[in-house]
């Protein structure tokens, strides 16, 4: 069965900086990979997917990730944060094959220092 | 467009008392649905998925159960609520592995 990890309970950046959100999977094969941000309160939007194909995927908001088969990663980065991007950050993934379950990782909490 | 609605947005429930949450999806087929809940610091728990009516896999043993009895309505029931199952519950839909989220129903059993 798949899993994620974020290692990263919580980071705290200053405004402008650059970001980068870890998530590490296993499962036996590469599977669908997504990273989600919740805003609180909120439920979940999806900021960028990977299925094949180029390993670096843009997403929305200025946000990027990159498929790392040898680590079994798919990191998060944004080379400049604002203010409005401190929320949950949420890694998922689907397994290709069987019933298809989206398991997410434990979510990695966004400060924003001015 | 595709919508997930899921109702209600807030609940204060006594312990021992039923649940019933409901979610329903419009303008999709044969989408597989899920529940998860997130408590305080514990991340995103998948609860159950279905693939299709009356097909649920529960991921965890506890004191909820879930019914699909249509094809785009998900239901999560209890008989008798714990105050462990407070928490944030979201419902979501996928068709060809996206998920889409419902707003997510705040239970607080008191």
């Amino acid at each position: 069965a798949q899993s994620v990890t974020q290692p990263d309970i919580h980071i705290t950046v200053s405004e402008g900086a650059s970001l980068e959100l870890r998530c590490n999977y296993s499962y036996g094969a590469t599977p669908y990979l997504f990273w989600y941000v919740q805003s609180p309160g909120q439920g979940l939007q999806l900021l960028l997917k990977y299925f094949s194909g180029d390993t670096l995927v843009q997403g929305i908001k200025g946000f990027e990730a990159e498929f790392k088969r040898s680590q079994s990663s798919f990191n998060l980065r944004k080379p400049s944060v604002h203010w409005s991007d401190a929320a949950e950050y949420f890694c998922a993934v689907v397994g290709i094959q069987g019933a298809q379950k989206l398991v997410f990782g434990q979510g990695t909490r966004l400060t924003i220092n001015p | 467009s595709q919508t997930i609605h899921q109702w209600p947005a807030t609940l204060v429930q006594p312990v021992g008392s039923p649940l019933s949450l409901e979610c329903t999806v419009e303008g999709t087929s044969n989408p597989n649905l899920y529940w998860y809940r997130q408590a305080a610091g514990r991340g995103l728990q998948l609860l159950f998925y279905s693939v299709g009516i009356g097909q649920i896999s529960s991921e965890v043993p506890q004191n909820l159960s879930a019914s699909r009895p249509q094809d785009r309505q998900f239901i999560l029931s209890s008989k008798k609520l714990l105050l462990s199952d407070s928490g944030f519950y979201l419902c979501a839909w996928s068709v060809q592995t996206e998920a889409f989220f419902g707003q997510g129903t705040r239970l607080t059993v008191v």
